[in-house]
């Protein structure tokens, strides 16, 4: 079994300044973890992965998570806030035993303000 | 590479007709294929994962008889909304899994769907 929590629903932040938003998983076997975006009435676009390699994951538009297994998180941040990274995101964990499906958390609204 | 196509973006329909959604691999193919659904403000609830050339696995709680899919070739897997109702509108998204890594998944761009 897997599941994911993400701890924030919304996140607000000015622009420039530090994001930070939180997620939580567990599974019973070794996970592959995501972290997705998507923009109003659009579909999901992949930030990043952790695949059992380094635990430090650098992803698309300045996002970078990284994996802590003693505490079962997947945090995902970024320096500096930009307007346009205004969006939900979503951290999705499936478990590395062949054809996994994914499993999404609730989601969290990032907001950023001028 | 790995473009997932979906199609329509939006579509309005009456309450008692059908809609079909299509989902294509573009440069890819794809023997496995999951269609979600995403009520407003919330994550992605997987409806069901269609298999190339076999009957799709729905989810609990999916009427198959209600959300109909088909996929008929590596690169194309269709999702019918029968005799839609207004509590059928929704945000459907497909996602096409590209290779036997759990990592290789692209997602179409949804489709919304309204029933009036």
């Amino acid at each position: 079994a897997q599941s994911v929590t993400q701890l924030d629903s919304h996140v607000s932040v000015s622009e420039g300044t530090p994001v930070l938003l939180r997620c939580n998983y567990s599974s019973s076997y070794s996970p592959s973890l995501f972290w997705y975006v998507q923009h109003p009435n659009k579909g999901l676009q992949l930030l990043l992965k952790y695949t059992s390699a380094a635990t430090l994951v650098k992803g698309i538009n300045g996002f970078e998570a990284e994996f802590k297994k003693s505490e079962t998180s997947f945090h995902l941040t970024k320096p500096s806030a930009h307007m346009s990274d205004a969006a939900e995101y979503f951290c999705v964990v499936s478990s590395n035993s062949g054809y996994s499906t994914l499993t999404f958390g609730k989601g969290t609204m990032l907001l950023v303000s001028p | 590479g790995a473009v997932v196509s979906q199609h329509p973006s939006w579509v309005i329909c009456k309450s008692g007709t059908s809609v079909k959604i299509e989902c294509r691999s573009l440069d890819f193919q794809a023997t496995t294929m999951f269609w979600y659904r995403q009520f407003p403000k919330q994550s992605l609830m997987l409806m069901a994962t269609s298999n190339e050339g076999s009957k799709a696995t729905y989810e609990q709680g999916v009427e198959k008889d209600k959300f109909l899919i088909n996929h008929a070739s590596l690169t194309l897997s269709t999702l019918t909304v029968t005799s839609a109702h207004p509590e059928d509108s929704s945000f459907y998204i497909c996602s096409a899994r590209r290779d036997s890594t759990t990592y290789g998944y692209t997602f179409g761009s949804g489709t919304r769907l309204t029933v009036v």
